[in-house]
Formats: structure tokens, sequence, C-alpha cells
């Protein structure tokens, strides 16, 4: 079982490139997220999507879009890509509310 | 503000070390506490889901157990293959998202 794949497992961007990290999962979940994790700030959550056809701003959205493209599927996407945004990128699905999230293996991403 | 605390940062034990983590949380009508484990380079992987005061749940050598304000993740007698950042989460208040502490990374040495 795949069950989360996101890709690109790693990029690196010079400021003001734009990129699309992408993220799958096979395991037929209505819900999917997109975490952010850098050094001794923990999880922090980016966009999250309830079910498809929605989605939301988390904790720490600015200058980041989403897309939820179908069930299967969920994009981050950076417009125009900054230092501060050096960072690895989880995608996460869950089943529904409250059930227990299943986590990509990250998207390592450095901003130049 | 939901908010999500782990202790100790860092914890090195010996092999054989018995110890436990904490994590402390203020949401308010918890919904669900969440344990999972992370491995450098990997994606956080599901330990445990605690849903009420009292209740306990074992795995291996972890157990977790949850108060109305707390959770202690308790290691027994530790291997050198625990030694992993292990992390804590709660849903927030609407119950969209789970909010993550910033764990508590664990070295054991044998």
């Amino acid at each position: 079982n795949a069950g989360v794949t996101q890709t690109p497992k790693f990029q690196v961007l010079k400021t003001g490139q734009s990129m699309t990290l992408q993220c799958a999962q096979d395991m037929n979940h209505n819900s999917m997220y997109w975490y952010q994790q850098d050094p001794g700030m923990g999880l922090r959550l980016i966009y999250y999507s309830a079910s498809e056809g929605t989605t939301d701003k988390g904790e720490v959205p600015n200058g980041y879009n989403v897309s939820r493209l179908n069930k299967r599927e969920f994009s981050l996407r950076l417009e125009s890509a900054a230092p501060s945004q050096t960072s690895v990128y989880f995608c996460a699905s869950t089943g529904g509310p409250g059930g227990e999230l299943f986590f990509g293996e990250g998207s390592r991403l450095t901003v130049l | 503000e939901d908010q999500v605390t782990q202790s100790p940062e860092a914890l090195r034990l010996q092999e054989g070390e018995s110890s436990s983590l904490n994590c402390s949380y203020t949401v308010s009508g918890l919904r669900g506490l969440f344990w999972y484990r992370q491995d450098p380079g990997k994606g956080p992987e599901f330990l445990f889901t605690l849903y009420s005061a009292g209740e306990e749940k074992e795995k291996e050598r972890l157990k977790a157990t949850l108060t109305k304000k707390e959770s202690f993740l308790h290691i027994t007698a530790p291997k050198p293959e625990d030694s992993a950042t292990y992390l804590c989460a709660v849903p927030n208040q609407a119950g969209t998202a789970l909010i993550f502490g910033k764990g508590t990374t664990l070295s054991v040495s044998s």
C-alpha cells in the first residue's frame, strides 16, 4: 500500500521562483492536509481540505495556495518562493474528523 | 488559544532505563489525544489515540496514559531502536485539524 505519496522529495529553488508540491493518497480519505515542519517549531498547519471541493486556511497560509484536484490529490503551490519558506512540507490525510492522520514522507524545500 | 506543550524537549536514556514523556494541553472539550513517532527524514507515524481520562494504551515498550490536563508516554526498558521524536497532538476547537506539540526527541544508547 502506497498510503500518502508526495513529490518531489527534494527541491532547490531560487527566490521568486514558483513550484507546486504534489500529494496523492490511495486510502479513499475525505480530508487532506499540508503541514510545515521547522526545527524547534513543530508541525504547523498551512491549509486543509475537509472534503473534495473545499479548502481552508490553517495557521500559516501566507505565501501558499492549494488545490484539491479530486478526492485523491491535494497540491500546494508557492507562487513566489522566499528563503523563509525553506522547510519540510508534509501532506497528510484522514478518513474523517477525529481520525488518525496518515503522513507522507515529506518534501524538503530549500529556497536560496 | 488551543495549545499543546511537550516536555522535555530532549531526553537521553541508557538502554533499559525507563522514563516518561509529558504532553499537556489547554484545548477545552478534548476529542482525543494522539501520539505519533517520527524517525529522522520520515513522516510522523501514528501510535495511539486516547479519548477519556484514565484511559491507557500499550504497544510493546510504550504505554500512553491520559488525565484531564495531560498525557504521559511511558517507555519501559527502552532499546536503541526506540530513539525517535515523539509528537502529541489534539484536535483544534473546530475539530477540523490536529494541533501538534513541538515533540520530545528521545535518544537511547546501548
